[in-house]
């Protein structure tokens, strides 16, 4: 079975710095996605940004980038220039041929002003 | 619907009571999700309808869960005689075809809190 594993419960940057998010995951798959959601308070899952492991470059959205290390099985979230608004809980997710999403337990991101 | 909709948003019930959960899908959307979500845990995988198909079941953690899908659209999750450990948001997502590819939509899900 597949696993995602998010090894920082809580992590805090200040407002405008840079922070990274540590995911690590398991699979014999070679066909794969991987994840990065975004929960805030309001508890809806938000796409953050999303990987296609047969995809060697890393991929970009604005602010936030990914470090995808496939031999390593490692999926880190890197957020630049850090908002008040980025405070929230984030997922690392994972989803093959099976369609269902496989998550770690999540990293509670802090924003200091 | 422009999102995913769940109702209700919030329900208190008794132990030992049985509770239904909505969800309401995107419009067209041929894929359905649960998933619960227990505090300050990740999301945790229940059942998957897609199209016509039997549900992948294999998520639903005792026989006192169960969950429909009526039309190919609303989809109910019911659990029957409620536990304090079934205090959890349940969440649920729906895709257009493999959500993967084209993405997941989730609802603001429903929490459940059993006293």
């Amino acid at each position: 079975a597949q696993t995602v594993t998010q090894s920082q419960p809580e992590m805090s940057v200040q407002e405008a710095e840079t922070v990274t998010l540590s995911c690590t995951y398991d699979t014999s798959e070679s066909d794969y996605y991987l994840f990065w959601y975004k929960q805030p308070p309001s508890r809806q899952m938000i796409l953050v940004i999303r990987q296609e492991a047969y995809k060697q470059q890393n991929a970009t959205e604005n602010r936030f980038s990914v470090n995808f290390q496939k031999a390593a099985k490692s999926f880190s979230l890197k957020i630049s220039d850090s908002q008040l608004g980025d405070a929230a809980m984030y997922f690392c997710a994972y989803s093959d041929a099976g369609n269902m999403l496989t998550f770690g337990g999540g990293t509670r991101l802090m924003v200091k002003p | 619907g422009a999102g995913v909709s769940q109702s209700p948003s919030n329900k208190v019930t008794e132990k030992g009571k049985d509770v239904e959960l909505r969800c309401d899908p995107i419009s067209g959307h041929t894929a359905l999700y649960w998933y619960r979500q227990s505090l300050g845990q990740g999301l945790e995988f229940l059942i998957y309808f897609q199209g016509n198909s039997a549900p992948d079941k294999s998520g639903l953690p005792s026989d006192r869960f169960s969950a429909e899908r009526t039309g190919g659209s609303v989809s109910t999750l019911t659990i029957q005689r409620t536990q304090q450990e079934d205090s959890a948001v349940y969440l649920c997502a729906s895709s257009l075809g493999t959500g993967r590819f084209g993405g997941y939509t989730f609802g603001s899900g429903t929490r459940l809190t059993v006293v």
